[in-house]
């Protein structure tokens, strides 16, 4: 099957510093990767994907992302975190069995401090 | 353009009622399904649709059917509600082709409490 894990439940990190918002994978064959966020009380918002090619993928709101293949892990960064971005964020990966639908990591909650 | 659709956005049940969580997507898209979200569990896919008149059950079906009698839409029903079922509910969809192939759209929530 494929999965997703975030093997951390909140990240902390001050205003202006880089963050990372880590994600690990499990899956059979090639993987087709993808970060959301949700704000409290909203619906979940497409930062980025990968699918295929470069393995640093840029997305929304100055997000990025580094697939690592060896290490599989699909982890979200920013080289400068804002107040802004504290929010909710899962790490999904797409389930080919199951109609192309999302298989979700448990949600990393991201808290920035001024 | 309007994306994934959802109605309603909040609602309050009591044990035994039914109810259908309405969902659609003007993007012509396939692929749609609905997932619930609890604390700390991250999204669990209930029922999902490849495209009108097929669809399938996904992690966690019981006590909920669906339909998809057209592309732009497919409903939620909730058979005899339970307290368990009490969550947030996200309907999404999806196509292939195109620069936002693969990409998944989610609405914005229903958020269905049971008593």
């Amino acid at each position: 099957a494929q999965s997703v894990a975030q093997p951390e439940d909140q990240v902390n990190v001050a205003e202006g510093n880089p963050l990372t918002v880590k994600c690990t994978y499990s899956v059979s064959g090639n993987p087709y990767l993808f970060w959301y966020v949700q704000y409290p009380n909203r619906g979940l918002q497409f930062l980025l994907k990968y699918i295929t090619g470069d393995n640093l993928v840029k997305g929304s709101y100055g997000f990025e992302a580094e697939f690592n293949k060896s290490q599989t892990s699909f982890h979200l960064k920013k080289p400068s975190a804002l107040v802004s971005d504290s929010a909710l964020y899962f790490c999904a990966v797409r389930d080919l069995n199951s109609g192309y639908a999302l298989n979700f990591g448990k949600g990393t909650s991201l808290l920035v401090t001024p | 353009n309007a994306g994934v659709t959802q109605t309603p956005k909040f609602q309050v049940l009591k044990t035994g009622q039914s109810m259908t969580l309405q969902c659609a997507q003007d993007m012509n898209h396939e692929y749609m399904s609905w997932y619930r979200q609890d604390p700390g569990m991250g999204l669990r896919l209930i029922h999902y649709s490849v495209g009108a008149g097929i669809t399938d059950q996904g992690e966690v079906p019981n006590g909920y059917n669906v339909s998809r009698s057209t592309t732009e839409d497919f409903p939620l029903r909730l058979l005899s509600a339970a307290p368990s079922q009490t969550s947030v509910y996200f309907c999404a969809s999806s196509g292939t082709g195109g620069a936002s192939g693969n990409t998944i759209y989610f609405g914005e929530g229903s958020w269905l409490t049971v008593v």
